[in-house]
This record gives C-alpha cells, sequence and structure tokens, in this order.
C-alpha cells in the first residue's frame, strides 16, 4: 500500500522568495516518486520524478526536489518564485508492488506568487 | 501545447444523452488512463488500458464505457450520466504500464451534467 501527504492545501509567497512544497510518502517498498503541475485549465505536467540513483531530482522550471528515505519525504523547491510558478502541484508516488502504472496522487498544494 | 489530445474541451450534456470523450497521442505510448477531476481535488483513477486491453477498471459505473481502437487512441463513452459526474475529465499515457513511467496529460474535457 501506498499513500501521499502534502502538508499545506496553500503556500503563499513573494516573488524572488525560495518556494517549498511538502511531500510525505507511505511505501511498503522503494518508490517511485513524481511532481506534477496543473495550470488553469489545464492538464498536469511532470515537473520531475525519482526512480533511482541521485536522490537530488532536477527538473523542468528550475524546480528540483530531494528523496530523503530517512524522513520519507520529496519535497519540491526553487530558489527564486517567479510568477508563472503560480498553479497547484500534485506529489505522486507509485512503487513496484502495485498494479502497472497506477500512481497514488496527494491532495494537491495552491501555489501564489505576489509580486 | 500538449502532446495528448482531447476533444471536446466543453461537454454539456443531459442526463438521457449519449456522447464520448475522445483522446489521441501519438508518442507511441503503450499505456493510456482516463481520470476524472473534480475542482481543487486530485485527479482519480477510472480506467487503464495496457497494450490496448483494459488491465484496470477503479470499480467504475457501467455509465462509463471505456475503448480503445488502436494505440493511438481513446475513447470514453457516456450514458445516462448523473449530476454528480460533472467534472473535468483527464487523459494521460506513457511509454510502458511499469510504474516508473511518467504519464503525460492532455488538457481534458470539462463535462457539464443538466
Amino acid at each position: 500500500a501506498q499513500s501521499v501527504t502534502q502538508l499545506g492545501s496553500h503556500v503563499s509567497v513573494s516573488e524572488g522568495a525560495l518556494v517549498l512544497l511538502r511531500c510525505n510518502y507511505s511505501s511498503s517498498v522503494p518508490p517511485y516518486l513524481f511532481w506534477y503541475v496543473q495550470y488553469p485549465n489545464q492538464g498536469l505536467q511532470l515537473l520531475l520524478k525519482y526512480t533511482t540513483g541521485a536522490t537530488l531530482v532536477k527538473g523542468i522550471n528550475g524546480f528540483e526536489a530531494e528523496f530523503k528515505k530517512s524522513e520519507t519525504s520529496f519535497h519540491l523547491t526553487k530558489p527564486s518564485a517567479h510568477m508563472s510558478d503560480a498553479a497547484e502541484y500534485f506529489c505522486a508516488v507509485s512503487d513496484r508492488d502495485t498494479n502497472a502504472g497506477k500512481s497514488t496522487f496527494g491532495d494537491g498544494t495552491t501555489l501564489t506568487v505576489k509580486p | 501545447d500538449t502532446e495528448v489530445t482531447q476533444t471536446p474541451k466543453h461537454l454539456v450534456m443531459g442526463m438521457t444523452n449519449k456522447k464520448s470523450l475522445k483522446c489521441e497521442q501519438h508518442m507511441g505510448h503503450r499505456a493510456m488512463y482516463w481520470y476524472k477531476q473534480k475542482a481543487k481535488k486530485p485527479p482519480e483513477l477510472m480506467f487503464v488500458y495496457s497494450y490496448e486491453k483494459l488491465s484496470i477498471n477503479e470499480s467504475v459505473p457501467s455509465r462509463f464505457s471505456p475503448e480503445c481502437p488502436n494505440s493511438s487512441l481513446l475513447n470514453l463513452h457516456l450514458h445516462a450520466l448523473q449530476p454528480e459526474d460533472s467534472a473535468l475529465y483527464l487523459c494521460a499515457s506513457s511509454q510502458g504500464d511499469t510504474d516508473n513511467q511518467p504519464q503525460h496529460f492532455g488538457d481534458g474535457t470539462r463535462l457539464s451534467i443538466l
């Protein structure tokens, strides 16, 4: 069984400030982890993924995330927020024991960027 | 622009109507998915097709009927829907059906049931 908890349903930052979106997971086996972004009236777009190997993963649009097994976390960060980063962000987990292609999504975090 | 194309973008239908949602991808992906998404909620998985065969049905009511005519196309046939079925319906595809493959999403069909 697997689950995802995104801490903070709403995060607000000023333009240029650090973005930190939190994701904790639960999985009985080593997980695969994903961050997706959803802009208004659009589908989800992959930001980055962790499968194996290097625990610091770099994604698109300047985002990165670090897999920390000891903390069961996969927090998403960006050094400097831009107005265009305002969107809904979903963390997702799948593991090697689940039915193929089945990911579990967190409830999402709405990121607001203030000018 | 997304690589997964969904039509129509918007659909309004009555509870007695029959309509279909369409999804197309030309990335050579062999797994395709239907999700339902309510406002401010994560996507809920409905169906998974792997190599054109239905592999997962998340106990979806029979008023939703998926179809995969070929590896590039995925349809969702709708009949006798209820008002609570109003939502954004997202199609996605992935390279294979292993769990380390990210999904590519279309922009969805916004469905309203009168």
